[in-house]
């Protein structure tokens, strides 16, 4: 079946760094666009960024570009977002998603969520 | 970015009633609009994709209609494990800003 592990998430200071992995299993990792989605405590859900099937092609939301990079490694079933530049409004809970897509236009891109990890927490602090 | 505004934000129902949920987007986003379930300390759960479309393995009591800027999420006879908060989210603008609307928190009355 399908499984999405998150690790990686804890307590950093302001300004600090953190790298988030997601350890995927029962499923053809490589055929699948993955995305990162978080959530504040007592909040709702903010789309932070996805990456292609072949790692070629990554988006991200606004406030994140240039702090955040999503990566992953087709090889070891993983996908990692690294966090830098850390604000305290980056606090929340990252889940990594399986993304299903269709096509747009010329371009295969993200349609919904079908499958998602448990989260890990990310705390933001001095 | 396109905003999605659902509403009520929170609503009490006893098990057995019908309850619709409703989103709006800021602009037309056809009929691309999802709807996740979220349970307390636990990760959401696809429930409906392209507006209409139960995903595998949902109950029949969940279904969803709906395009361009008005859409809903209805629960035919509300069961005691359907007590969650349901977010909807538009892909219109895939493949970047893909939003989501700000819940609604069913509770039992």
């Amino acid at each position: 079946q399908v499984q999405l592990v998150e690790s990686g998430g804890g307590l950093v200071k302001p300004g600090g760094s953190l790298r988030l992995s997601c350890a995927a299993s029962g499923f053809t990792f490589s055929d699948f666009y993955m995305t990162w989605i978080r959530q504040a405590p007592g909040k709702g859900l903010q789309w932070v960024s996805d990456i292609s099937s072949d790692g070629s092609t990554m988006y991200y939301a606004d406030s994140m570009r240039g702090r955040f990079t999503i990566s992953r490694d087709n090889a070891k079933n993983s996908l990692d977002l690294q966090l830098n530049s850390l604000r305290v409004e980056d606090t929340a809970v990252y889940y990594c998603a399986r993304a299903r897509t269709m096509v747009r236009g010329v371009i295969i891109t993200p349609y919904y969520f079908d499958y998602w990890g448990q989260g890990t927490l990310v705390t933001v602090s001095s | 970015d396109i905003q999605m505004t659902q509403s009520p934000s929170s609503l009490s129902a006893s098990v057995g009633d019908r309850v619709t949920i409703t989103c709006r987007a800021s602009q037309s986003i056809r009929n691309y609009l999802n709807w996740y379930q979220q349970k307390p300390g636990k990760a959401p759960k696809l429930l409906i994709y392209a507006a209409s479309s139960l995903q595998s393995g949902v109950p029949s009591r969940f279904s969803g209609s709906g395009s361009g800027t008005d859409f809903s999420l209805t629960i035919s006879s509300l069961q005691p494990e359907d007590f969650a908060t349901y977010y909807c989210q538009q892909s219109y603008s895939t493949p970047q800003a893909l939003t989501f609307g700000g819940g609604t928190k069913v509770e039992i009355k």
